[in-house]
């Protein structure tokens, strides 16, 4: 089993949607939570960041982390076609070499 | 232009050939990251560095040399390139706490 599973998609939505994308896991000591976006032909771009249990919000963008229940998640309001994407959720422990551990993506595409 | 630059961004390679990938980075990150993207695999970890002349395996090292001199720089080879390492390769660095910051990557071929 995966350390890091992730919602495996692929998600299509209208533009105006409200967009949740979701990541379990099984490793206790992972403390820091990561949203990653991937376009196409590009490297991943951060674009969430998150230090143990909490909510965090930015602009449209919204990281849940709940570490009892093993559960992260990023929402996304008011989703725009420029929001199509592979969106990746990492973490990594503070004892652990700086790895990060990636989730396999979720493929989003937001309709006009 | 700071950042993280990967060479080059496509290689066609033939079976047994050695490749190099290269990867430099502007920031004087202590940790850097080789990773490779399948689909169905996701992001898997190569090998890293923590520092200058001190590097460490992966997930996935077999197949895959490699050496960091400076702390700019972490090039990858594939001493002996096989078809299963057909992949878009990313290097990333970071300095602790902080996240990965990725190049945008080097799509091999090996035929």
């Amino acid at each position: 089993q995966k350390e890091v599973e992730q919602d495996p998609g692929p998600l299509s939505v209208p533009e105006g949607a409200i967009v949740s994308l979701n990541c379990t896991y099984s490793n206790s000591a992972f403390q820091y939570f990561m949203w990653y976006r991937q376009y196409s032909r590009k490297g991943p771009e951060l674009l969430m960041y998150t230090y143990s249990s909490g909510n965090k919000e930015d602009g449209r963008f919204t990281a849940q982390v709940d570490k009892s229940s093993k559960y992260i998640s990023l929402f996304i309001r008011d989703s725009q076609p420029s929001d199509s994407a592979t969106y990746l959720c990492a973490m990594s422990a503070r004892t652990n070499a700086g790895k990060s551990t990636f989730g396999d993506g979720t493929t989003l595409t937001v309709k006009p | 232009d700071a950042g993280i630059t990967q060479s080059p961004r496509y290689k066609i390679t033939e079976t047994g050939r050695q490749v190099t990938l290269m990867c430099h980075q502007t920031w004087s990150h202590s940790y850097m990251f080789w990773y490779r993207q399948d689909l169905g695999h996701g992001l898997r970890l190569i090998y890293y560095s923590a520092a200058a002349d001190i590097t460490d395996k992966g997930e996935v090292p077999d197949g895959y040399v490699v050496s960091r001199s400076k702390t700019e720089n972490f090039p990858l080879t594939l001493e002996s390139a096989t078809r299963s390492q057909t992949s878009v390769y990313f290097c990333a660095s970071r300095d602790r706490p902080s996240p990965l910051h990725f190049g945008n990557g080097t799509r091999l071929t090996v035929t």
